[in-house]
Parts: C-alpha cells; sequence; structure tokens
C-alpha cells in the first residue's frame, strides 16, 4: 500500500500570501492519478486537481498542482478568504494524506 | 446538474449491519461509478471502496474486506454501500462521490461530485 505524507500539518498564512503544500507517496505514483481536494467545516470534499496538475471544473486558476514520481505540490498564488480549509491529496483513486490544514495568520 | 442525494442518518448498535443510499441524477448513470469515503468525528477522509456503475467492478480497502460491500441499481440510478459487524469506531460520516475514469484505466482519476454525508452512530 503507498502511503502519502502531507507536509506541513498545519500551514498560517494571511490573504494574499501564497500557500504551498507537500505531498509525498512512500513509493512512485503515475502522475495520471493524483488529485488534490478541499474540505471546509461541515462540507464535503471538493476536487481542485486531477492528474496532478489538471484543474477540476470551475477551480480559479490561483489552484495550481504539480509534481511527478514521490513529490507533489498544490499552489494557490494569492489566497482568498474562501481558501481557508483542509486540503487532502489522494492516490489511484483510493487512499488519502492525513491532510494539511491551511488557517489564517 | 449532476446531484448525489444520501439516505439520512442512522444510528446501530455493536454487530448489527448498515446499508447507506446514494442516489445519482442530472447524468448518465453508467458512465461513471461511485467511490465511499468516510470520516470519524475530528478526523481525515478514510477511503474504503469504489464500484464501476458501467461493469459493477469493485474496489475495496483492505482493512475493510469482507465487512463492505458496494452496490448499484442502475434502473433507479442508485448506489449503495453496506457495512456489517459494526463497530464503535464505525461511528462516522459516510459519502457517496462520483468517480471517473479516463481511457478504460482500471483506477479512478477522482471524484468530482459528492452527496451531503451520512452520519452511522454506533452505540450500545
Amino acid at each position: 500500500e503507498i502511503v502519502l505524507t502531507q507536509s506541513p500539518g498545519t500551514l498560517s498564512l494571511s490573504p494574499g500570501e501564497r500557500a504551498t503544500l507537500s505531498c509525498r507517496a512512500s513509493q512512485s505514483v503515475s502522475s495520471s492519478y493524483l488529485a488534490w481536494y478541499q474540505q471546509k467545516p461541515g462540507q464535503a470534499p471538493r476536487l481542485l486537481i486531477y492528474g496532478a496538475s489538471s484543474r477540476a471544473t470551475g477551480i480559479p486558476d490561483r489552484f495550481s498542482g504539480s509534481g511527478s514520481g514521490t513529490d507533489f505540490t498544490l499552489t494557490i498564488s494569492r489566497l482568498e478568504p474562501e481558501d481557508f480549509a483542509v486540503y487532502y491529496c489522494q492516490q489511484y483513486g483510493s487512499y488519502f494524506g492525513q491532510g494539511t490544514k491551511l488557517e489564517i495568520k | 446538474q449532476v446531484q448525489l442525494v444520501q439516505s439520512g442518518a442512522e444510528v446501530k448498535k455493536p454487530g448489527a449491519s448498515v446499508k447507506v443510499s446514494c442516489k445519482a441524477s442530472g447524468y448518465t448513470f453508467t458512465f461513471y461509478g461511485f467511490s465511499w469515503v468516510r470520516q470519524a468525528p475530528g478526523q481525515g477522509l478514510e477511503w474504503m471502496g469504489w464500484i464501476s456503475a458501467y461493469n459493477g467492478n469493485t474496489n475495496y480497502a483492505q482493512k475493510l474486506q469482507g465487512r463492505v460491500t458496494m452496490t448499484t441499481d442502475t434502473s433507479t440510478s442508485t448506489a449503495y454501500m453496506e457495512l456489517t459487524s459494526l463497530r464503535s469506531d464505525d461511528t462516522a460520516v459516510y459519502y457517496c462521490a462520483r468517480a471517473f475514469w479516463s481511457r478504460g484505466d482500471y483506477h479512478p482519476n477522482g471524484f468530482d461530485y459528492w452527496g451531503q454525508g451520512t452520519l452511522v452512530t454506533v452505540s450500545s
């Protein structure tokens, strides 16, 4: 089983800043099968990125994904107030990372 | 518009079973599949498995093998998840999500629409 480890556990930033979230796999993951989700309290998760770098329908272009092999990154170029949430990476349409909480500084 | 509407909250005793439904609308049912994801209180997302509505193929999380069964009913565009031998640590919000595939690959590429969640409480 491939284990995804996300870092940092919590990221404290201000609106307008750039956020960089990391997802590291215990073994190589095909880029086609790396996805990112956003979850706000009391809501279902929302798909942001699939195929490591393709934005899902309706996702603003301030969200971008990159990476390959064992190291993947979600970048939010300029944080908006509504971006503060928990973010999860996922591999092969199955197991998730433990999440990164993005909080307002 | 795509909608996934789940059944209501459940309270079960340890050892019992629960079956949660997820009714889909707004798209061609057999072109996609479903995954079930649960979230215990204050915890992260736990993938439980997926099922293809096209051919019925399933893939279950290893820790739930033997306790979980996922099915679909194309006549009613509904997916089901049944979990047996319930324990207190099965208490969670259970989500269904639409799974999509590219090019007929075995693994889904992601889950693009989600139900509202169903709280299942296991307590004596």
